[in-house]
């Protein structure tokens, strides 16, 4: 079992406000992972990390930053809220082991709603 | 371009019964790895299994099994004598360096009692 850990699990939030998304894992794993994923769809990714102080964007261009800061912290941020972030973020990680990535484990998810 | 497809969108079935989820990929490579993920109503992402290209052998997992075939380009997921537990949404992803995960849209099985 992975562990992995974001918080919150639900925010609803009003237009404008900042928000900050948590994403934590005690695996040691280098590389980091946010998808968004809208009800009933499939992930895009939008961010990730391969360690401190790296940080990319993924397939799905978002209004959101990153950053890393500490290898198990990858926290996601939002300076200004709107109704067309409402949507499910996923936090994932993995390790580079024997020469190749291994697989991907993803923490419970932060849904998000924005008035 | 490398892409995945789940072209059943919902499938319904009563318990007992067995239900296979389909998933068809494309990639130019010739290493590449395969995922079958659980998402549950609660929302989080399970991981079930990862297959590399150079391993074509099935699995059996309990009531779960899976099929991979190189030469349709398919890795399918069976579950056998299906529970209401295992409704959720069934993901399939593909990757070819093992860490930039391609989904396709899912497909949610809804077991009735």
């Amino acid at each position: 079992e992975a562990d992995i850990y974001q918080t919150p699990r639900y925010l609803v939030i009003g237009t404008g406000k900042k928000i900050t998304l948590e994403c934590s894992q005690t695996m040691g794993h280098d590389k980091m992972y946010w998808y968004q994923q809208d009800p009933g769809m499939e992930l895009h990714l939008i961010h990730y990390s391969y360690g401190v102080n790296s940080t990319e964007k993924g397939d799905l261009s978002s209004e959101s930053t990153v950053s890393r800061i500490r290898t198990e912290h990858f926290p996601l941020t939002l300076e200004s809220a709107r109704p067309s972030h409402t949507s499910q973020y996923l936090c994932a990680s993995t390790a580079f082991s024997s020469g190749r990535w291994e697989t991907q484990y993803f923490g419970p998810g932060t849904r998000l709603l924005v008035l | 371009a490398q892409k995945v497809t789940q072209a059943q969108t919902e499938i319904s079935v009563v318990e007992k019964e067995d239900v296979t989820l389909d998933c068809v990929y494309e990639t130019r490579d010739t290493t590449y790895y395969l995922f079958w993920y659980k998402q549950p109503p609660s929302g989080e992402l399970v991981f079930l299994i990862r297959r590399n290209s150079f391993d074509e052998q099935n699995e059996i997992s309990g009531r779960y099994s899976w099929n991979f075939q190189k030469s349709t380009s398919s890795f399918n997921f069976t579950i056998t004598a299906s529970q209401v537990v295992d409704s959720a949404v069934y993901f399939c992803a593909l990757s070819e360096v093992a860490d930039k995960l391609i989904f396709g849209t899912g497909t949610r099985l809804q077991v009735f009692p």
